[in-house]
């Protein structure tokens, strides 16, 4: 079984603070998704990312895979409170369903 | 175009009843998933269809749930003899194709078991 563990569970901040969220794994995936969840509503996805060591920009979001793929960070800079949400890190494997993390609940304050 | 829908968008049910909780994927997406999610926690896989091949029913809980797809369209989740512990919420996610395309979700189901 694959698993995947997301750090922190939760994590309250000013606007404006930077923080990084982590998704980790002792296996190997072939890729890595990263997906948003508001409130009443189904994951949306942020970003897939592929390549080991590869970093993929979205505005404010700094997704990083990590070298071995068994990893991946997720780093927001200058939090605003649009921001608040669950992140879910998705690890997909060639002819496995995605296995999901148990997802970090950001909240941004103003 | 639409998105994935479902419906209903919230369920109370007494223990012991049956439910059935209906999703409309993407039109033309061949694969349909269905996940639960357990309070602000992440998703557990259920089933996934693609095209007339043979779901993967091997994140079925138990027996008492079950699913169908017909017509390659609208997929039917059902939960007989319901438990407490049924209680979450039911997500709906369709592609273009298999596993690794993009999933896009519906806004889930929210199932209360009482």
């Amino acid at each position: 079984t694959q698993l995947l563990e997301q750090s922190p569970q939760f994590l309250s901040i000013q606007e404006g603070e930077n923080l990084t969220v982590y998704c980790n794994s002792s296996s190997v995936f072939s890729s890595l998704q990263w997906y948003r969840q508001e409130p009443g509503e189904g994951p949306v996805l942020l970003v897939t990312v592929v390549t080991g060591g590869e970093v993929k920009k979205l505005k404010r979001l700094t997704f990083q895979f990590g070298d071995a793929r068994k990893d991946s960070s997720l780093h927001i800079t200058a939090a605003q409170p649009g921001d608040t949400g669950l992140y879910l890190c998705a690890g997909a494997n060639a002819g496995n369903m995605l296995t999901f993390g148990g997802g970090t609940r950001l909240m941004v304050k103003p | 175009g639409a998105g994935v829908s479902q419906s209903p968008s919230n369920k109370v049910t007494e223990k012991g009843k049956d439910v059935e909780l209906r999703c409309d994927p993407i039109s033309g997406h061949t694969a349909l998933y269905w996940y639960r999610q357990s309070l602000g926690q992440g998703l557990e896989f259920l089933i996934y269809f693609q095209g007339n091949s043979a779901p993967d029913k091997s994140g079925l809980p138990s027996d008492r749930f079950s699913a169908e797809r017909t017509g390659g369209s609208v997929s039917t989740l059902t939960i007989q003899r319901t438990q407490q512990e049924d209680s979450a919420v039911y997500l709906c996610a369709s592609s273009l194709g298999p596993f690794q395309e993009t999933q896009y979700f519906g806004p889930g189901t929210r199932l209360l078991v009482l």
